[in-house]
């Protein structure tokens, strides 16, 4: 089956660490995103990007950082200039064709926590 | 100002019972998709809407495009529904999904 894996599930970090969290589809879809969630608050938006080599800061970027080098992976580094990294975060992929209906996939998410 | 609010935030009901969740956007959309995150995280998606309503067993999601409105509706709740109920929308200018904080349902046996 077609989907979004994401790991690890838990991941620690010590203070000063970067962390890289992974994600990977297998539904041959363009964009990919990173999302952060945090209690009491909707999903933000941390980096899209929407074709390989290629991507765009989302609302919170600072202190995380993106590669796309190949369409099914998109990882996610953790600075450590990301001051409040405990959080829930999320991957999803789409579609990319402009006013497509179609919905994102999400991965299960991982939870990082700092030491 | 989010471009998704949702209410209420946390919704408790009886076994049984019939529960509705709002959702409020400010955006232009191409469609609205009612999300559902269990404890664990993961998120699936229960519905995409353009127009009108649909129906998969319990759930019922309509959307009012005039007024930016959707409602989520869950007909007979049992605690398996406990979860986080997200309302999304799809920005019909580019590929940015925008998220609603969430209602958290709580079904008591």
């Amino acid at each position: 089956d077609g989907g979004i894996t994401q790991s690890p599930k838990y991941l620690f970090r010590k203070e000063g660490q970067n962390v890289t969290l992974s994600c990977e589809q297998n539904l041959n879809h363009d964009a990919m995103y990173w999302y952060r969630q945090d209690p009491g608050q909707g999903l933000r938006l941390i980096y899209y990007s929407q074709i390989v080599n290629d991507f765009q800061k989302g609302d919170i970027a600072e202190g995380y950082s993106v590669s796309r080098e190949k369409k099914e992976s998109f990882p996610l580094t953790v600075t450590s200039a990301q001051k409040n990294p405990t959080a829930f975060y999320l991957c999803a992929s789409s579609t990319l064709t402009r006013g497509s209906r179609q919905p994102q996939h999400f991965g299960d998410g991982t939870r990082l926590s700092i030491l | 100002k989010n471009e998704v609010e949702q209410s209420p935030q946390n919704l408790t009901a009886q076994e049984g019972e019939f529960i509705t969740i709002n959702c409020s956007y400010s955006v232009g959309i191409s469609a609205l998709h009612w999300l559902q995150q269990h404890p664990g995280g993961g998120i699936v998606s229960l519905f995409m809407l353009s127009s009108g309503k649909k129906k998969h067993g319990r759930l019922i999601a309509t959307i009012n495009i005039q007024e930016k409105h959707s409602s989520l509706h869950i007909t007979a709740t049992h605690p398996r529904d406990s979860a986080v109920y997200i309302c999304a929308v799809r920005a019909n200018t580019g590929n940015q999904f925008y998220f609603g904080t969430g209602t958290s349902l709580t079904v008591i046996p």
